[in-house]
């Protein structure tokens, strides 16, 4: 199974902070890198397909980047709907394992 | 639109097996694009992938869960389910399933809201 690392496991920030999330997978998983947001009680949604593709609706300010073994999502301005736990899931090999989580934390 | 609906009791008994089923609307469980996927998440832990079913019953299972887990799809209902035989306390979780897209994103794009299931006696 391909191994997916997020850093850090949480993190505490403010309104208006740029946030970087990294994933780090145990083997080369080329762009197939996707990242969800949870909010507590909910259903993860996704915000990030195939490394930096946004889906519909997702506010301009996620952006993802990386492929090969690296990633990242950032957040260039938080707002107070962002404060959730994100993941990121690898979808080049079955199982599509995911990330332990992020969880974004008001500062 | 689509919208994913698990279904199924909440608790079940150390031993037993364990049976959701997943209905479908807005998008046919036999378009060839999708494999109809089960997530699960124990309480106040990360997201562990299941497995998936294809239109055409072809399946895929995590190794950690396969020699317990089958998933299968009645398209003639437009579900699948998720049947996990010889529960422990472990696999109690809050059980999704989702729609993974086969092409161009290649990602869960559409969820179900969750169901509980405890295990215990």
């Amino acid at each position: 199974d391909i191994h997916m690392t997020q850093s850090p496991s949480s993190l505490s920030a403010s309104v208006g902070d740029r946030v970087t999330i990294t994933c780090r997978a145990s083997q080369t998983i080329s762009i197939y890198l996707n990242w969800y947001q949870q909010k507590p009680g909910k259903a993860p949604k996704l915000l990030i397909s195939t490394a930096s593709s946004f889906q519909s609706g997702v506010p301009s300010r996620f952006s993802g980047s990386g492929s090969g073994t690296d990633f990242s999502l950032t957040i260039s301005s938080l707002q107070p709907e962002d404060y959730a736990t994100y993941y990121c899931q690898q979808s080049y090999i079955a199982p599509y394992t995911f990330g332990q989580g992020t969880k974004l934390e008001i500062k | 639109q689509v919208q994913l609906q698990e279904s199924g009791p909440g608790l079940v008994k150390p031993s037993e097996t364990l049976s959701l089923n997943c209905t479908v609307s807005g998008v046919s469980v036999s378009n060839n694009s999708y494999y109809w996927t089960w997530i699960r998440q124990p309480p106040g832990k990360g997201l562990e992938w299941i497995g998936y079913v294809y239109y055409s019953g072809t399946t895929n299972y995590n190794p950690s869960l396969k020699s317990r887990v089958t998933i299968s799809v009645d398209t003639s209902k437009n579900q699948f389910s998720l049947k996990l035989t010889s529960v422990t306390a472990a696999d109690t979780a809050v059980y999704y399933c989702a729609r993974f897209t086969g092409i161009i994103t290649l990602s869960l794009d559409y969820w179900g809201q969750g169901t509980l299931v405890t295990v215990s006696s």
